[in-house]
């Protein structure tokens, strides 16, 4: 069974930084794309990052290139957000995807992160 | 990046059928096949419900059937029942990127 379990969110401070896991379980994490994909409360879903096979190839939204950078463990099984520079309109829930071939087939439950002073 | 358009909300009875609509453009809906339908209930992840535009994964029911026509996208859930009600995604991609539209809230009413 595939598994994705998102750690690492919480309460940060304008400015601060938070770096978000995803463990992946019960399929060959190596050869799949990633994604992180966000959702303000109360708000849609909104693609934020990718990441190929390897790590040799990422892609970010406008709204979080140059502050947050995608990457994956393919021996921990884990992919990686590191986020910097946080700013209120970060705050949302953090889901991980997994790609199966131009769409998003399993989701984890997702990980809060709040940008608050 | 484009955007893909949906209605916001969307409503039937029990045993109706709804249609809900995803707009794109001629540089992502029209020219390929990779719609995906995505169903949200509150508080839970987004689960894949459709992809390639019409498939279906394992365990979905065929009560929902997805379509295109030109840069417009289709969901449609038939024989509606209570547990339907919930959020409901499109996606396309840019390249290699999804792309997400708004979203469209489904009332079961």
């Amino acid at each position: 069974e595939v598994q994705l379990v998102e750690s690492g969110g919480g309460l940060v401070q304008p400015g601060g930084s938070l770096r978000l896991s995803c463990a992946a379980s019960g399929f060959p994490f190596s050869n799949f794309w990633m994604h992180w994909v966000r959702q303000a409360p109360g708000k849609g879903l909104v693609w934020v990052a990718r990441i190929n096979t390897d790590g040799s190839s990422t892609s970010y939204a406008d709204s979080v290139k140059g502050r947050f950078t995608i990457s994956k463990d393919n021996v921990k099984n884990t992919l990686y957000l590191q986020m910097h520079n946080l700013r209120a309109e970060d705050t949302a829930v953090y889901f991980c995807a997994r790609d199966g071939d131009y769409t998003l087939d399993h989701w984890g439950r997702g990980t809060l992160v709040t940008v608050s002073s | 990046q484009s955007a893909l358009t949906q209605p916001p909300s969307a409503s039937g009875s029990p045993g109706q059928s709804v249609t809900i609509s995803c707009t794109g453009t001629s540089s992502d809906i029209a020219d390929y096949n990779y719609v995906s339908w995505y169903q949200q209930h509150p508080g839970r992840a987004p689960k894949l419900i459709i992809y390639e535009v019409s498939k279906r994964p394992s365990g979905v029911p065929d009560r929902f059937s997805g379509s295109k026509s030109g840069n417009t996208a289709s969901l449609t859930v038939s024989g509606l029942q209570t547990e339907d009600e919930a959020d409901y995604y499109c996606s396309s991609y840019i390249g290699t990127n999804p792309l997400i539209g708004g979203g469209t809230k489904l009332t079961v009413l």
